[in-house]
């Protein structure tokens, strides 16, 4: 029963690509966020999403761009991949709303560009 | 300045000590505080938090938080080579953003 999933674990690809990463949580929380994680190992905030607001860090390149169906996922689409993409990627969810509640973390992707 | 400061460390002790991992932030008007550890390869993991001035103790783990001085800390008693990792201090905000420190790198030393 993983509480935030997300798909594919490891992403090898040519620079240009463009790929996607899926996100699926089953907490039931209303937020969700997107983080880039590089071999310095700090975690940078990308995108939070609930069904109210996107906030977007503005440092973030809009090659990036998160994708919501419904508020149990959140998908992140890369267009035009570069060499600088290759990074560790982390989805989480959390109760935005509720001060006390934490984040809850995916797996990671693992973003390998050729 | 950075919203949450961490030294990135590293940080080293004997197997068997107390190690000391801090943290400071600069919104004053943040609620809510977590430590999150994580292994090599992994992603990071909840151990601890923290909303109300003073201790907290959850087994081998002490968090500690002065609001006036804007100071979080965590310590770990009886340290464990198992317990060598990066922990992250993490704050949520008024405005119920989180923001996340550089890290510390642990290593204990058996």
């Amino acid at each position: 029963d993983t509480a935030v999933s997300q798909t594919p674990k490891y992403l090898v690809t040519q620079m240009g690509n463009d790929k996607s990463i899926k996100c699926e949580q089953n907490l039931g929380h209303d937020t969700m966020y997107w983080y880039k994680q590089d071999s310095k190992k700090f975690l940078k905030i990308m995108f939070s999403y609930n069904n109210k607001e996107l906030i977007i860090n503005e440092t973030v390149p809009n090659r990036f761009s998160p994708k919501s169906p419904d508020k149990a996922h959140l998908n992140l689409h890369i267009n035009s991949l570069e060499l600088g993409d290759s990074a560790v990627y982390f989805c989480a969810s959390s109760q935005g709303e509720t001060v006390n509640q934490p984040q809850h973390f995916g797996d990671g992707t693992r973003l390998s560009i050729l | 300045q950075k919203e949450v400061e961490q030294n990135s460390g590293p940080l080293s002790v004997p197997e068997g000590a107390i190690a000391s991992l801090n943290c400071t932030y600069s919104d004053r008007g943040s609620q809510s505080f977590f430590w999150y550890r994580q292994y090599s390869g992994k992603s990071p993991e909840l151990i601890m938090s923290i909303y109300s001035n003073g201790d907290k103790e959850d087994g081998r783990f002490t968090a500690q938080l002065n609001k006036a001085s804007q100071y979080v800390s965590l310590l770990i008693r009886d340290s464990q080579p198992s317990d060598s990792a990066t922990y992250l201090c993490a704050v949520k905000s008024a405005g119920n953003q989180f923001y996340f420190g550089t890290g510390t790198s642990l290593t204990v030393i058996p």
